[in-house]
């Protein structure tokens, strides 16, 4: 069965430290990815995207992402963690023959410890 | 900017009743969306809507329901709210371009729904 899988609900780092979020998926076929934001009590935002093309994408507040088909992994990625960065981050997939449907992992919490 | 909104955040109903939450988008989006998020379990999608009047089932459709009678609006209905049904409701729109194959989902604030 497809599915997307994000490892570590919650992810603890200390201001200016590499942020590493994991998001592994299992399909056959390379799939759309995405990395959503949600901020407390809000809504979610798209971070970045993976269609085609390059397989190392730019996102905003300085996130990237790198999709590598051999691993089936397209984990997130800053070098230097603000305070500002404490949010849960969701890793979205859409399969391909899903008909505009995404699944979303379950989420990691990112704690930036001062 | 892209504008979805969810027109109550927080709604407190008592078991047995029905619960209406209603959403507007206002970019002619196609795509609409109910998720629900629970912790340690992500968003689920509940139902979807690919154009007006038309609803498909997503992973979790067990004790909703949805209505589209206009493009920009689509309504999640729960016909007899449960305490199970407490959770935090998403709406999200995304366009129906064939040339963006990797279109974005975009979301409304969420509304809290606590059923007592």
């Amino acid at each position: 069965a497809q599915s997307v899988t994000q490892l570590g609900s919650h992810v603890s780092v200390s201001e200016g430290a590499l942020v590493l979020l994991r998001c592994n998926y299992s399909s056959s076929v390379p799939p759309y990815l995405f990395w959503y934001v949600q901020y407390p009590n809000q809504g979610l935002q798209l971070l970045l995207k993976y269609t085609t093309g390059a397989t190392l994408v730019k996102g905003i507040n300085g996130f990237e992402a790198e999709f590598k088909k051999s691993e089936t992994s397209f984990h997130l990625t800053k070098p230097s963690a603000h305070m500002s960065d404490a949010a849960e981050y969701f890793c979205a997939v859409r399969f391909s023959g899903g008909y505009q449907k995404v699944t979303f992992g379950t989420g990691t919490k990112l704690q930036v410890i001062p | 900017d892209v504008k979805v909104t969810q027109s109550s955040r927080y709604l407190v109903k008592r078991t047995g009743e029905k619960v209406f939450l209603e959403c507007v988008q206002d970019m002619d989006h196609e795509n609409m969306f109910w998720y629900r998020q629970d912790p340690g379990l992500g968003l689920r999608l509940i139902y979807f809507s690919y154009d007006v009047k038309m609803k498909e089932k997503g992973d979790i459709p067990e004790g909703y329901s949805v209505s589209r009678e206009k493009k920009e609006r689509f309504s999640l209905i729960l016909e007899s709210a449960s305490t199970n049904q407490t959770s935090m409701y998403l709406c999200a729109s995304s366009s129906h371009s064939d040339r963006v194959v990797g279109n974005t989902i975009y979301f409304g604030e969420g509304s809290w729904l606590t059923v007592v």
